[in-house]
């Protein structure tokens, strides 16, 4: 049974970096053609693509926001790892993980959800 | 990037009755077409991939067609339960979703 999870902050000040953990079991990000993505969606507005992470370390990122995302593994962990800098109350919004197979970004198990509020 | 144009942003029909959303690429995606349900406070759910294939476990009133820049997802015959806003996805790098179709009961 896959089961994912953000973990977070829920408040982060405008210019703070944002950093959410995405703990799953499962699966293995070992396995040939898994991949995590990290999806948002700010209060009443549709799904916003952020990164993907593959099982052999390829990364992908939202070209609108790769200058401020990271995204890394640690697979002894089962974790995924997204950093976002120079937080903005624009960047107010749930941050969803989510899991993917056959080295494709189809998102057949997600997260619950964490709310991020970006405010001072 | 490509652009998704989803189409209606918003749907009000009655119980049993067919309903149909579009998706509408910028550049021609192939097949790569994911369509998802979220319904108030939830994470979306995968209804199906590839453009056309009925994920495990969803039923089979709900269906997918298209290829290369214009895609249609159907209800076949609208039940209660399917008030969810519906959203369209590719996945030819970079991913993007469409805006949305809020569906409700008329």
């Amino acid at each position: 049974q896959i089961t994912l999870k953000e973990s977070g902050p829920t408040l982060v000040k405008p210019t703070q970096t944002l950093t959410l953990t995405c703990t799953f079991s499962g699966f293995s990000l070992s396995t040939s053609g898994v991949g995590v993505g990290w999806i948002r969606q700010p209060p009443g507005k549709a799904l916003e693509w952020l990164a993907l992470i593959y099982w052999n370390d390829d990364k992908r990122y939202s070209p609108s926001l790769k200058s401020r995302l990271t995204i890394t593994k640690d697979t002894s962990k089962n974790q995924v790892v997204l950093t976002m800098t120079n937080m903005d109350p624009v960047d107010t919004a749930t941050y969803y993980c989510a899991h993917s197979q056959l080295y494709e970004a189809i998102f057949d198990y997600w997260g619950q959800g964490t709310l991020v509020t970006v405010s001072s | 990037d490509i652009q998704m144009t989803q189409s209606p942003s918003s749907l009000s029909a009655s119980v049993g009755d067919r309903v149909t959303i579009t998706c509408q690429a910028s550049q021609d995606i192939s097949n790569y077409l994911n369509w998802y349900q979220q319904k108030p406070g939830k994470a979306p759910k995968l209804l199906i991939y590839d453009a056309s294939n009925l994920e495990t476990g969803v039923p089979s009133r709900f269906s997918g067609s298209g290829s290369g820049t214009d895609f249609t997802f159907t209800i076949s015959s609208l039940q209660p339960e399917d008030i969810a806003t519906y959203y369209c996805q590719q996945y030819d790098n970079p991913y993007t979703f469409g805006q949305g179709t809020k569906l409700e009961i008329k």
